[in-house]
C-alpha cells in the first residue's frame, strides 16, 4: 500500500489530454508544495517531468503540466503523444522530513 | 551532464547483506543530497535514505534498522541493506535530490533478487 494514491491506469488517444490525481494528507501534499512527478520506462533511468507542484525541468515539454488543490496533487499531459506511454509516479516532502510516493499510474496512449 | 551510474550484486541469498554503489559523473556530491529508492515488482517507489557530501543521514523508519548510506569518495556513494528477504526483492535507484524538493537525476536502476 504506497502512501500517495494514484489511479492504477489512464488511457487517451493523440491528441488528447489526461489527468493523473495524486491523494495524499496534511501531512505531505497539503502540507508543502514540494510535489514531484516522475516518468518511468522499462530500463531507462526515471525522469523528473515536474517539480515543487508546477515547475518544468529543463528540457521537458510544456505539455507536462502540474497544479495542487488542498491533498491532492494532479499532473496533466495535453497533447498526447505515442512517446508519453510511460508509468508516472507522484512524490512529496513530508512533515517527517522523508519523502513518500504513489503507487504509479500506467498511461496508454491509444 | 550529470549522469548517476550504479552497480552491485543482483542475486542474493536470504539473510545475505546488499551492497550497492552509486558513482556521479559530470559533478560531485557537494552541494546535494543522494537517495536510495526502490521500487518493488508490481508495486509503488519507496525511498530509502539519503545522504549528504558531508555524511549526515536520513533514513525511511521503515528500514532504518537495516540501512547503512555512505559516502566513498568525492563522487560516489553506497548503500547497504542487511537481513535480506524476499520482500527486498525489487529494483534499486540512485537520484541527486535538488534543493531538497525532488530528484533531478537517476540512475538507470539494479534489480536486485532475493532468492534461496
Amino acid at each position: 500500500q504506497s502512501v500517495l494514491t494514484q489511479p492504477a491506469s489512464v488511457s487517451g488517444s493523440p491528441g488528447q489530454s489526461i489527468t493523473i490525481s495524486c491523494t495524499g494528507t496534511s501531512s505531505d501534499i497539503g502540507g508543502y508544495n514540494y510535489v514531484s512527478w516522475y516518468q518511468l520506462n522499462p530500463g531507462k533511468a526515471p525522469k523528473l517531468v515536474i517539480y515543487d507542484v508546477s515547475h518544468w525541468p529543463l528540457g521537458v515539454s510544456s505539455r507536462f503540466s502540474g497544479s495542487k488543490s488542498g491533498s491532492t496533487a494532479s499532473l496533466t499531459i495535453s497533447g498526447l503523444q505515442a512517446e508519453d506511454e510511460a508509468d508516472y509516479y507522484c512524490s512529496s516532502f513530508t512533515s517527517s522530513s522523508t519523502w513518500v510516493f504513489g503507487g504509479g499510474t500506467k498511461l496508454t496512449v491509444l | 551532464q550529470v549522469q548517476l551510474q550504479q552497480w552491485g550484486a543482483g542475486l542474493l541469498k536470504p539473510s545475505e547483506t546488499l551492497s550497492l554503489t552509486c558513482a556521479v559523473y559530470g559533478g560531485s556530491l557537494s552541494g546535494y543530497d543522494w537517495s536510495w529508492i526502490r521500487q518493488s515488482p508490481g508495486k509503488g517507489l519507496e525511498w530509502i535514505g539519503e545522504i549528504n557530501h558531508s555524511g549526515s543521514t536520513n533514513y525511511n523508519p521503515s528500514l532504518k534498522s537495516r540501512i547503512t548510506i555512505s559516502v566513498d569518495t568525492s563522487n560516489q556513494f553506497s548503500l547497504k541493506l542487511t537481513s535480506m528477504t524476499a520482500a527486498d526483492t525489487a529494483v534499486y535507484y540512485c537520484a541527486r535530490g535538488s534543493t531538497g524538493t525532488h530528484f533531478d537525476y537517476w540512475g538507470q536502476g539494479t534489480l536486485v533478487t532475493v532468492s534461496s
